[in-house]
């Protein structure tokens, strides 16, 4: 099992260019997440979904896109890279929401 | 709705020395409780979780946390920190039976003292 797998692991982007992260699980989890992290405030959650077709906002969706298509890949859209999306993301899955979370190596994203 | 403190962002220590990363939450429901860890330039790892039965958690590396509902805390314990121990270490609260979604505190800094 490779668990859960983001590409790419750096990107440095200019504001206003798009780009997508890639995030795959192979563990049949029902559950993925997106969160972003910034030096001292943690992890916060940007969109999750509960399975295939359905998506739902976390605590700061703006600026961000999300679509699950299948199981195994929960991918995030960057429209217009803004500075403040400088941050390092991670993409994360479980079996069932309020339990164990598995997360992905991370991708260090700058915008400039 | 849940929340989670961390009262400490760095902690340092010897090594070897004894450890504890305190962790507070806010609820009116019951919850479950979660210890991550983030070695450097890595993604986050379970190190314990609490769901119910026994208040006292083992978890890996040695790692233990104490689950006090009358104090609302879950502080994160080890006898004795090996270098290997530097992570940030974070907190996390979600409700019990059926969530989406579990709440993370901002996290602490262990930096191991040799």
């Amino acid at each position: 099992n490779a668990g859960v797998t983001q590409t790419p692991k750096f990107r440095i982007l200019k504001i206003g260019q798009s780009m997508t992260l890639q995030c795959t699980q192979d563990m049949n989890h029902n559950y993925m997440y997106w969160y972003r992290q910034d030096p001292g405030m943690g992890l916060k959650l940007i969109y999750y979904s509960v399975g295939a077709g359905i998506t739902d906002k976390g605590e700061v969706p703006n600026g961000y896109n999300v679509s699950r298509s299948t199981t195994e890949d929960f991918p995030l859209r960057l429209e217009l890279a803004a500075p403040s999306q400088t941050s390092v993301y991670f993409c994360a899955s479980s079996k069932q929401g309020a339990y164990e979370q598995y997360f992905g190596p991370g991708t260090r994203l700058t915008v400039t | 709705a849940q929340s989670v403190t961390q009262l400490d962002s760095q902690v340092p220590v010897f090594e070897e020395a004894p450890v504890e990363l305190r962790c507070n939450y806010s609820s009116s429901v019951s919850v479950y409780l979660f210890w991550y860890v983030q070695y450097p330039n890595q993604g986050l790892q379970l190190l314990l979780k609490y769901l119910s039965g026994s208040t006292l958690v083992k978890g890996i590396n040695g790692f233990e946390a104490e689950f006090n509902k009358s104090q609302t805390s879950f502080h994160l314990r080890k006898p004795s920190v090996h270098i290997s121990d530097t992570a940030e270490y974070f907190c996390a609260v979600s409700r019990t039976g059926r969530d989406d979604k579990i709440i993370f505190g901002k996290g602490t800094r262990l930096h191991i003292l040799p």
